[in-house]
């Protein structure tokens, strides 16, 4: 079954503990992107990559961290949580020149206290 | 990226159709019209996307104005699996600077009531 991943689920942590939050997709896809998502304020991207070893810049990169070392994983890290990185965390994936039909994986709840 | 506006919520009844609008009144010529939808928590799902022409597809159809300065998504025998939240998107499609990019508003919440 053609799917996005993402692991864990859920993650309660404490300030400043490392983390890492996985990404995979079995479809062969080019384009990765990570999203947050916070009440009011709607879907906001993180980073993005094109393909192995570029990535970019979304609107929200403050704070975290990515590497695509390999084409179906796209790690996010989070090298010192805060509390106001608590929100609802999507992967995306999509074929190269049809970037709009996006992939989202089920989501991750982050809770940093 | 065009701005969008779109209504903060609708109902629609279920079985019939729900028509739900989007403002893009600064979309220029290689702007695509994107629609998602998001139910509850899940990650969002693409439905469909036009340039001028009309679309549609298994999900739904898609409206767009002769001068495509509004669309609407039109979902013709609504249920309640289609309570969820739809997001209209303007984004060029090809490759180029920022068009790696889909900048998701705050939707409209489509309520289908029994």
């Amino acid at each position: 079954e053609a799917q996005v991943t993402q692991n864990p689920r859920y993650l309660i942590t404490v300030t400043g503990k490392k983390l890492t939050v996985t990404c995979s997709q079995n479809m062969n896809h080019e384009y990765m992107s990570w999203y947050r998502q916070d009440p009011g304020l709607g879907l906001r991207q993180i980073y993005y990559s094109m393909n192995v070893e570029v990535t970019d810049k979304g609107d929200v990169p403050e704070g975290y961290k990515v590497s695509r070392k390999e084409k179906r994983n796209f790690p996010l890290i989070l090298e010192s949580p805060s509390p106001n990185q608590t929100s609802l965390y999507f992967c995306a994936s999509s074929r190269q020149g049809r970037v709009y039909e996006q992939y989202f994986g089920p989501g991750t709840r982050l809770t940093v206290t | 990226d065009a701005k969008t506006t779109q209504p903060t919520s609708m109902d629609c009844a279920e079985g019939r159709a729900a028509n739900l609008p989007c403002n893009h009144s600064t979309i220029s010529g290689n702007e695509y019209v994107y629609w998602y939808r998001q139910i509850h928590s899940q990650g969002p799902q693409y439905i469909i996307h036009g340039l001028k022409n009309n679309e549609t597809n298994e999900m739904a159809s898609l409206i767009i104005t002769e001068d495509r300065k509004s669309s609407t998504l039109i979902l013709p025998h609504a249920t309640l699996r289609d309570t969820a939240v739809y997001y209209c998107i303007v984004s060029r499609a090809t490759s180029g600077a920022g068009s790696y990019q889909l900048t998701f508003g705050k939707g409209t919440k489509l309520s289908v009531i029994p």
